[in-house]
């Protein structure tokens, strides 16, 4: 089945530093992503829609200035956490949707972000 | 805006038993896809099953199955002869036809199987 990959799995950063997460599906184009946010014992929150070639779509109350991302091929987005403070660290996930009417979503295999 | 509703935030079943977690929607769509996901304490999302909403028959994989009643906007989902490997929270979700579909969640259910 087709593969979504995410990088880093975990990472620590120093508060008021900028980190990058990649998305990347291995075997499939996908021209659109999601990234979602998740704290411990809770559901999924989307973040925002990644079109490849254009501008993400955030949802309502999501600070694209502070969350930006990046579709610049048909195969990576890239989530940047910009001047992180410990409130920012959580569980991301990406998901990325395959073409056709299929149209099946896969998810990455997430990525613990922890603001020092 | 569509809505999914888990009313179970935890669930227990003996091993080899039969489980059955809630999940209600709310949409004004005719054309949708409902699914349930997986997400063991790895936290890698995993589709355990899902259901087109223009299908009248119930979706089956193996020991899962759905109970799907479209004019109620249920989508239950049943685990039969639970594993302990079954443990995990179980989420039910809601995708729109139309394009640009993003995935509606529910709060989760957590799944226990007692040995």
């Amino acid at each position: 089945g087709a593969v979504v990959s995410q990088h880093p799995s975990w990472v620590i950063c120093k508060s008021g530093t900028s980190v990058k997460i990649e998305c990347r599906s291995l075997d499939f184009q996908a021209t659109t992503m999601f990234w979602y946010r998740q704290f411990p014992k809770q559901s999924l929150m989307l973040m925002a829609t990644s079109n490849e070639g254009s501008k993400a779509t955030y949802e309502q109350g999501v600070e694209k200035d502070k969350f930006l991302i990046n579709h610049a091929s048909l195969t990576l987005s890239t989530l940047t956490v910009t001047s992180a403070h410990p409130e920012d660290s959580s569980f991301y996930i990406c998901s990325a949707r395959t073409g056709g009417s299929g149209n099946t979503i896969y998810f990455g295999e997430g990525s613990w972000l922890t603001v020092v | 805006a569509q809505t999914v509703t888990q009313s179970q935030p935890e669930m227990s079943v003996q091993e080899a038993e039969t489980v059955t977690l809630s999940c209600t929607y709310d949409t004004s769509e005719s054309d949708y896809y409902l699914f349930w996901y997986k997400q063991p304490p790895s936290r890698q999302m995993i589709l355990v099953i899902r259901q087109e909403a223009y299908k009248q028959q119930n979706a089956t994989e193996n020991r899962f199955s759905v109970n799907f009643q479209k004019a109620a906007k249920s989508f239950s989902l049943k685990i039969s002869d639970s594993q302990l490997g079954d443990a995990a929270m179980y989420f039910c979700a809601y995708r729109s036809a139309r394009a640009g579909n993003k995935l509606v969640f529910g709060a989760g259910t957590i799944l226990r199987v007692k040995s």
